[in-house]
């Protein structure tokens, strides 16, 4: 158990809904990222969230954003959902990011969304 | 943009052999790690490789990092069943903190 948490385990939805995935943290842990995880694309980086700021963005789409509250959980919003949104989403969390020379990204158990 | 290449993909072994997995990037990079995950699971950290000739061990796996080839390796040593997993390698770089994964190797071991 890596301390990161995340609900829904499952989603299943249809074409053109919108969802919201919730991440928490582990304890003391400063920085959330996103990643999806599909058959077809492997592990991608979506975006990164330090201390309620956005640090960085990889392969997000602009039908998805994201959002850090100010007890650091996450939540990302997928909309407008199409089959191909079908895929692992997985939050991990670090310290704070690559000002840590030790730092690990931990990563959650991953919310498996069915897109029909 | 960064890249990750690992090889082999996929890979079928007998228990008590030794053998390597290469990960190969493109461009310089901070940090390298290696992640396993088994079937339908989330990933799980195994190394963080910091710096040249960096070399981490855990058991039967070691993993090493040479910063001018671009190169680590995760070797495995006299391999048992409970290994049989999906090792990922991912940099982080590129300006960003968000990892760059490989595509991951696939690892059978058979007793």
């Amino acid at each position: 158990d890596s301390g990161v948490t995340q609900t829904p385990k499952h989603l299943i939805t249809a074409t053109g809904q919108r969802v919201t995935l919730r991440c928490s943290p582990r304890s003391g842990d400063l920085s959330v990222y996103w990643y999806q995880q599909s058959l077809d694309q492997g592990l991608q980086f979506l975006i990164q969230y330090y201390n309620g700021e956005e640090r960085a963005k990889g392969n997000i789409l602009e039908r998805f954003s994201a959002q850090q509250f100010p007890d650091l959980h996450s939540e990302l919003n997928l909309s407008s959902l199409e089959l191909g949104d079908s895929a692992l989403y997985f939050c991990a969390s670090s310290v704070a990011g690559s000002g840590v020379s030790t730092d690990t990204q931990y990563f959650g158990p991953g919310t498996r969304l069915t897109v029909l | 943009e960064l890249k990750v290449e690992q090889n082999p993909l996929f890979l079928s072994m007998q228990e008590g052999k030794n053998y390597t997995i290469y990960c190969n990037y493109s461009t310089t990079s901070d940090r390298l790690y290696w992640y396993r995950q088994d079937p339908g699971k989330s990933l799980e950290s195994l190394f963080v490789l910091l710096s040249n000739g960096a070399v981490k061990q855990e058991g039967r796996l070691m993993a090493s990092l040479d910063t001018k080839a671009r190169l680590s390796t995760l070797h495995i040593t006299a391999a048992v069943h409970d290994l049989s997993a999906t090792y990922f390698c991912a940099v982080e770089g590129g300006g960003a903190d968000g990892l760059t994964f490989g595509k991951g190797t696939h690892l059978i071991i058979q007793p």
